[in-house]
């Protein structure tokens, strides 16, 4: 159990243009959803805590307004990456929170297998 | 500020020993860690994890240990197979979220 998928695996798109990505949770339902972004050889930084139902809580230094997350149900969060540019281009990954985790713990977190977006 | 950061980069290790990977961490209120590993192209995995109120768990082939006293944990995994080829992070949750160690990529020679 506690599968979560991710849509696309891998984008290319235009410098200025936006990019969806999706991710859900397959088997379980996921209040709490969190977006990370990653670059080469370094380490997962959180961007982003969605809410469903509510408006998504941005870490410090991320552009709420150039990445717009959207929770509207329990089992789907989607990160748009707006007017994107070389910089944008990293691996995106997402999680969603169990409240109690399978293996006892006081919750887990289970990861989707990453977006890599390219933007030329 | 809250940290959690590793000691090594790169850990080399020969098929079959024993591998062991070591994470620091700056807030003494943390109360849970969770290891993961993350193969090249993939998204994290989950692979054990331990209460502050716990200096020792095992899983199937890993082992972790926490040392409170020194804000240090270990990941141990026995009899390192090619499978295990891999980056591994520690992470602790303040509150609601989760920050990562640095990494550490673990090479399996044959």
């Amino acid at each position: 159990g506690a599968v979560v998928s991710q849509h696309p695996s891998r984008v290319i798109c235009k410098s200025g243009t936006s990019v969806k990505i999706e991710c859900r949770s397959l088997d379980f339902q996921a209040t709490t959803m969190f977006w990370y972004r990653q670059f080469p050889k370094q380490s997962l930084m959180l961007m982003a805590t969605s809410n469903e139902g509510s408006k998504a809580t941005y870490e410090q230094g991320v552009e709420k307004d150039k990445f717009l997350i959207n929770h509207a149900s329990l089992t789907l969060s989607t990160l748009t990456v707006t007017s994107a540019h070389p910089e944008d281009s990293s691996f995106y990954i997402c999680s969603a929170r169990l409240t109690e985790g399978l293996a006892g713990g006081p919750y887990e977190q289970y990861f989707g297998p990453g977006t890599r977006l390219t933007v030329t | 500020g809250e940290s959690v950061g590793l000691h090594l980069p790169t850990l080399s290790v020969q098929e079959g020993d024993n591998s062991i990977i070591n994470c620091a961490y700056s807030n003494s209120a943390s109360d849970y860690f969770i290891w993961y590993k993350q193969e090249s192209g993939k998204g994290p995995q989950f692979i054990i994890d331990i209460r502050s109120n716990m200096d020792k768990r095992q899983g199937q082939r890993v082992t972790v240990l926490l040392n409170k006293t020194v804000k240090h944990l270990s990941l141990q995994i026995a009899a390192t197979q090619p499978g295990d080829s891999a980056v591994y992070f520690c992470a602790a949750p303040p509150g609601n979220k989760l920050t990562f160690g640095g990494g550490t990529r673990v090479l399996v020679k044959p």
